[in-house]
C-alpha cells in the first residue's frame, strides 16, 4: 500500500523559515510526480507546488512563488518543501500528494495523499 | 477566490441523488481533465473521479462524472451518511501553469 508521511510542521514566526519532508513508501518513489496542497482554517483545499520524477521541473503558486522551493531525493524517497519568509496567511495543514506519472501537468491528479503536517506562523 | 467555481454546500436525504457543479473556463476545465475529491476532515483527501469520469478501484459506482465545455459535475446517487464530507472539484490551468481547486462543497446528509 501507498503510504505518505509528513513531518516538519509546528509553530514559527513571521518572516521566518521551516522546512516541511515527506517519506514515501510502498511504491517506486523515482517514476512519479510529487505534489505539496495545503488547507488554511477554515479555507479549502489550495495546490502549492508540484515536482516532476527526476526533479527536471517544478512549478508554484503564484502565492508561493519565489518564497517556496520544492525538492526531492529519490535516493531517500522523500520530498521537501523549504518554506522563507512566512506569513500567518502560510498557517495551514500541509499534504503530500502521489501523481499518477512522471509529470504533473493536464493528465495527472493527486492519486494518493498523506495525513498532513501542521504548519501555524503567529508570533 | 478559487479559479473553479463550486456551490459552498449541498445536501441531501440518504437514497437521494444530488449533484455537485464546477464552473471554469477555456483555460482550464475547457481543455483539460476534471477530478474529484472527497475530504472528510481529519484524515486524507481521496480521489472518488479522475479523468472527468472514471473511478479509481475502489470507489463505488454511486459516484459518477461529467464534463461539458467548461463546466463539470459530480453525482452521486443513493446517498449516504457516510458521504457527508467536502468535495473538491480540480483541474490543470495552461494560463496559470498549475493544479487549480475549486472552492469545496460541504455535502450534508439529513
Amino acid at each position: 500500500d501507498v503510504q505518505l508521511v509528513e513531518s516538519g510542521g509546528g509553530l514559527v514566526q513571521p518572516g521566518r523559515s521551516l522546512r516541511l519532508s515527506c517519506v514515501g513508501s510502498g511504491f517506486s518513489f523515482d517514476k512519479y510526480a510529487m505534489h505539496w496542497v495545503r488547507q488554511g482554517p477554515g479555507r479549502g483545499l489550495e495546490w502549492v507546488s508540484s515536482i516532476s520524477w527526476g526533479s527536471g521541473s517544478s512549478a508554484y503558486a503564484d502565492s508561493v512563488r519565489g518564497r517556496f522551493t520544492i525538492s526531492r531525493d529519490n535516493a531517500r524517497n522523500s520530498l521537501y518543501l523549504q518554506m522563507s519568509n512566512l506569513t500567518p496567511e502560510d498557517t495551514a495543514l500541509y499534504f503530500c500528494a502521489k501523481d499518477v506519472g512522471y509529470f504533473y501537468d493536464n493528465g495527472g491528479y493527486f492519486a494518493d495523499w498523506g495525513q498532513g503536517t501542521l504548519v501555524t506562523v503567529s508570533s | 477566490q478559487s479559479v473553479l467555481t463550486q456551490p459552498p454546500s449541498a445536501s441531501g436525504t440518504p437514497g437521494q441523488r444530488v449533484t455537485i457543479s464546477c464552473s471554469g473556463s477555456s483555460s482550464n476545465i475547457g481543455h483539460n481533465f476534471v477530478h474529484w475529491y472527497q475530504h472528510v476532515p481529519g484524515s486524507a483527501p481521496k480521489v472518488l473521479i479522475y479523468g472527468n469520469n472514471q473511478r479509481p478501484s475502489g470507489v463505488p459506482d454511486r459516484f459518477s462524472g461529467s464534463k461539458s465545455g467548461t463546466s463539470a459535475s459530480l453525482a452521486i446517487s443513493g446517498l449516504r451518511s457516510e458521504d457527508e464530507a467536502d468535495y473538491y472539484c480540480a483541474s490543470w490551468d495552461d494560463s496559470l501553469t498549475g493544479r487549480v481547486f475549486g472552492g469545496g462543497t460541504k455535502l450534508t446528509v439529513l
